[in-house]
């Protein structure tokens, strides 16, 4: 059965300071990978998303995520980070129109 | 772009009664929605998925009884939560699956407090 791990429930970082969010999947084949920002009591918002092509993809808000085959990781990057970044990251998969499968979620939270 | 319109917002109920949260495609067909729960500080953790015409599928551990789904057309799913629990209180989500090009659509969410 496919699964998503993100190793770091909590991440504290100075605000300026680069971040790595970092996300393991077990799945069959490769599948679509996605990361999602939640902020508290929203809805979630894609940041970016990973079908196939270019291992590096960038998102929106300076995100970038880096697929990694070998490893099966697909960890989220930001050079520098900002107060607004605190929130709830997500990473997800899931194949051709079947249902995604969460990461436990990694909380950012972000010191002035 | 792709929009999945979900309501209501934010719903409280008493205890016993039931609540439908619809979830509607505006501008494509939804042939199948994912209904996802979140409870505070945890995951999204799916519940069912509903297809057009036919019978919801629920995962393992959900009541079929308690969690009525109903996608009577290709722009409508609905989940009804029937005689709710202080327990059932949490953040639903309805999600479409969107193809190659675009993955999928969230709703943006009913935060359901049972009181």
């Amino acid at each position: 059965a496919q699964s998503v791990t993100q190793p770091d429930i909590h991440i504290t970082v100075s605000e300026g300071a680069s971040l790595e969010l970092r996300c393991n999947y077990s799945y069959g084949a490769t599948p679509y990978l996605f990361w999602y920002v939640q902020s508290p009591g929203q809805g979630l918002q894609l940041l970016l998303k990973y079908f196939s092509g270019d291992t590096l993809v960038q998102g929106i808000k300076g995100f970038e995520a880096e697929f990694k085959r070998s490893q099966s990781s697909f960890n989220l990057r930001k050079p520098s980070v900002h107060w607004s970044d605190a929130a709830e990251y997500f990473c997800a998969v899931g194949w051709r129109g079947n249902m995604l499968t969460f990461g436990g979620g990694t909380r950012l939270m972000v010191k002035p | 772009g792709a929009v999945v319109s979900q309501h209501p917002s934010w719903v409280i109920c008493k205890s016993g009664t039931s609540v439908k949260i619809e979830c509607r495609s505006l501008d494509f067909q939804a042939t199948t929605m994912f209904w996802y729960r979140q409870f505070p500080k945890q995951s999204l953790m799916l519940m069912a998925t509903s297809n057009e015409g036919s019978k919801a599928t629920y995962e393992q551990g959900v009541e079929k009884d308690k969690f009525l789904i109903n996608h009577a057309s290709l722009t409508l799913s609905t989940l009804t939560v029937t005689s709710a629990h202080p327990e059932d209180s949490s953040f639903y989500i309805c999600s479409a699956p969107r193809g190659a090009i675009y993955g999928y659509t969230f709703g943006s969410g009913t935060r359901l407090t049972v009181v």
